[in-house]
């Protein structure tokens, strides 16, 4: 069965660059999150987007963006990274369901290090 | 707002051993519940998740959990560890409306196997 994908898988930036992750959701799955896992830690909700609207925000540095497209799959957009930043970011993908949200697949991650 | 909690940062048991990780969830309102199952350098798996149908939850890999509201508990059990199933362990909780969706995981539970 087809999976979320992410890309790229590994990234290396010095600080204050930007960085742009790319997410492609399950085919039919209309919802988006992105997460945060720093070392060690578990996963922090950042902003999730359905059907192309924001429909959440949750911990997001304001120097991060992000957007779904038409096709659905979703970017997030990282200025003046930060020795902080590095952690490995996860995209998940669902379809709201009757009766409540579907239950969210994760991609495989992008282990972002900032230099 | 919900949160969940995990007791115990490192559960060490012998192969072929009761496997017991515990979960402890707050929440004001009837939650969905997640063990999620994460492999070094691998992105998060779903083990099985509680949506209000049966209170004993069945998942992968001979996993399973009940969900106990007079305890405020989901706690994860297998009969019988395997090796494979060394990896981190988390559990999350989410709302069940829209807009609400978003994972709140615990802060994880490394398991051992002990040959």
């Amino acid at each position: 069965a087809a999976g979320v994908i992410q890309s790229p898988r590994h990234l290396i930036k010095e600080k204050r660059e930007t960085a742009t992750l790319k997410c492609y959701p399950i085919p039919r799955h209309d919802t988006v999150y992105w997460y945060q896992q720093g070392p060690g830690q578990d996963p922090q909700f950042l902003i999730s987007f359905y059907e192309k609207m924001q429909s959440d925000k949750g911990s997001i540095p304001d120097r991060f963006s992000a957007q779904q497209f038409s096709d659905y799959h979703s970017e997030l957009n990282m200025s003046s990274l930060e020795l902080g930043d590095s952690a490995l970011y996860f995209c998940a993908s669902s379809s709201i369901v009757a009766g409540g949200p579907g239950t969210q697949y994760f991609g495989p991650g992008t282990r972002l290090l900032v230099l | 707002a919900q949160s969940v909690t995990q007791l115990g940062s490192h559960v060490s048991v012998s192969e072929g051993a009761l496997v017991l990780l515990r979960c402890n969830y707050s929440s004001s309102v009837p939650p969905y519940l997640f063990w999620y199952v994460q492999y070094p350098n691998q992105g998060l798996q779903l083990l099985l998740k509680y949506t209000s149908a049966a209170t004993l939850v069945k998942g992968i890999n001979g996993f399973e959990a009940e969900f106990k509201k007079s305890e405020t508990s989901f706690h994860l059990t297998k009969p019988s560890a395997h090796m494979s199933d060394a990896a981190e362990y988390f559990c999350a909780v989410s709302g069940r409306d829209f807009g609400n969706e978003k994972l709140t995981f615990g802060t994880g539970t490394r398991l051992t196997i002990i040959p």
